[in-house]
């Protein structure tokens, strides 16, 4: 069974700080791997989605790359702001999701 | 990309009763799925409301504890029954399509305190 974990649970981090959000899968056999952005009391929103067969996506400040071999997701953030300050979640699979335990993210003004 | 939206937004109930949430999207989706937040926890998916048939639940779900309608492409619901002080939780209804580079897309969830 795929179990999914995210390190570190909690980040804080001064404003302009380029940073990494770390996710590991145990099951390599993964399809797509999706990075999620959750603000207080609210749902989740979609920020990059990975198939199977690529190994990295872009959009804007955002990076987010794939190693199967390794089992593992990264985020990259580059040039922080406090406005990116939420809960990241990673989640793996094909049509229903499994999802980490997510990173708490602060950014300081 | 799809619109979720969901009602109640929030919702405080008493212990033994029941409540049900909706889902409402606003195109025709093949898959609609519910999951489950329980207060400092990640999401856990409950279960695949299908259309026309009866929902598919994940293990430690049931339908007697869950029940899931999907009547057409764009609306689901879902029961908590008898509910509990353990059953305090954010339910989300997601959505994705066939295709599985589809991005999977949340709504805004329902934040349901049982007292």
């Amino acid at each position: 069974k795929q179990e999914v974990t995210q390190i570190p649970a909690a980040l804080s981090v001064p404003e302009g700080e380029n940073l990494v959000l770390n996710c590991s899968f145990t099951d390599s056999a993964i399809y797509n791997l999706q990075w999620f952005r959750q603000d207080p009391g609210k749902g989740l929103t979609s920020l990059l989605l990975i198939q199977s067969s690529q190994r990295e996506q872009t959009s804007g400040r955002l990076n987010a790359s794939l190693d199967k071999s390794s089992g593992r997701s990264t985020l990259y953030i580059a040039a922080s702001q406090p406005g990116d300050s939420a809960t990241y979640l990673c989640a793996s699979g094909t049509y229903k999701y499994i999802f980490g335990t997510g990173t708490r993210l602060k950014v300081l003004a | 990309s799809a619109v979720i939206s969901q009602k109640p937004s929030r919702d405080i109930c008493q212990r033994g009763t029941s409540l049900t949430i909706q889902c409402q999207v606003d195109s025709q989706v093949t898959m609609m799925f519910w999951y489950r937040q329980q207060p400092g926890q990640s999401l856990t998916l409950i279960a695949t409301a299908n259309q026309g048939s009866e929902a598919t639940y994940e293990s430690g779900f049931v339908i007697d504890k869950f029940p899931i309608s999907r009547p057409n492409l764009t609306f689901s619901t879902l029961t908590v029954s008898n509910m509990s002080p353990e059953d305090s939780s954010i339910y989300l209804c997601s959505v994705g399509g066939l295709a599985v580079s589809d991005t999977q897309y949340f709504g805004p969830g329902t934040r349901l305190t049982v007292l």
